[in-house]
């Protein structure tokens, strides 16, 4: 089955303690993306990778860090986390064709930073 | 910049149409739509490229005009199974992958 699974999907922690939270996808996606969805805001986009060691920043990178060590894995770091991240986050794949096209989206990661 | 879309909210009957609007202040070079339902992670519907062509999803159609560089979203006899957030997504150039989503449209289907 074609899926994007992200782990955990909820997360509680404190200011400044290191976390990753992991994305992986078993289509053969040269896209993925790492998005934030806060109320009001809709998706804005964190980090996004064209390929393998290919990344680029979105619209909100202040704060993240990301790889694309191997295709199918995309994880997303937060090395000294504050209560601004706290947020729903999704990771999306997609084949690209002169841009991206239909993106899947992952489960979601409700993330809390007290 | 994140395009703008209009109305936030609607409700409707089931049966009745609704159109959902998203523009941009960049040229666009595709329009990309996506449902989501509550806790629920977002669903495609369609992608438009540039060109002005318009698609179609069931009961579900999209137009976009470069010019103007806006895209609308044609909800035609709703049902109760099309009620979420509807959420426009846009890349602004070809190879410029970066995508930005509007704030959403919260679409209520009633019986």
């Amino acid at each position: 089955e074609a899926q994007v699974t992200q782990n955990p999907r909820y997360l509680i922690t404190v200011t400044g303690k290191k976390l990753t939270v992991t994305c992986s996808q078993n289509m053969n996606h040269e896209y993925m993306s790492w998005y934030r969805q806060d109320p009001g805001l809709g998706l804005r986009q964190i980090y996004y990778s064209m390929n393998v060691e290919v990344t680029d920043k979105g619209d909100v990178p202040e704060g993240y860090k990301v790889s694309r060590k191997e295709k199918r894995n995309f994880p997303l770091i937060l090395e000294s986390p504050s209560p601004n991240q706290t947020s729903l986050y999704f990771c999306a794949s997609s084949r690209i064709s002169g841009g991206p096209l239909e993106q899947y989206f992952g489960p979601g990661t409700r993330l809390t930073v007290t | 910049q994140q395009p703008v879309q209009s109305p936030q909210a609607v409700i409707l009957r089931e049966g009745e149409d609704a159109v959902i609007n998203c523009s941009s202040s960049k040229a666009l070079y595709s329009v990309h739509w996506y449902r989501q339902k509550h806790g629920e992670a977002p669903v495609f519907l369609m992608i438009l490229l540039k060109g002005g062509e318009q698609k179609g999803h069931e009961k579900i159609s999209a137009s976009f005009n470069e010019k103007k560089q806006q895209s609308s979203l044609y909800l035609t006899a709703s049902q109760l199974s099309y009620s979420g957030t509807y959420f426009c997504g846009t890349v602004n150039r070809s190879y410029n992958n970066d995508m930005r989503f509007g704030a959403g449209t919260r679409l209520t289907v009633k019986p």
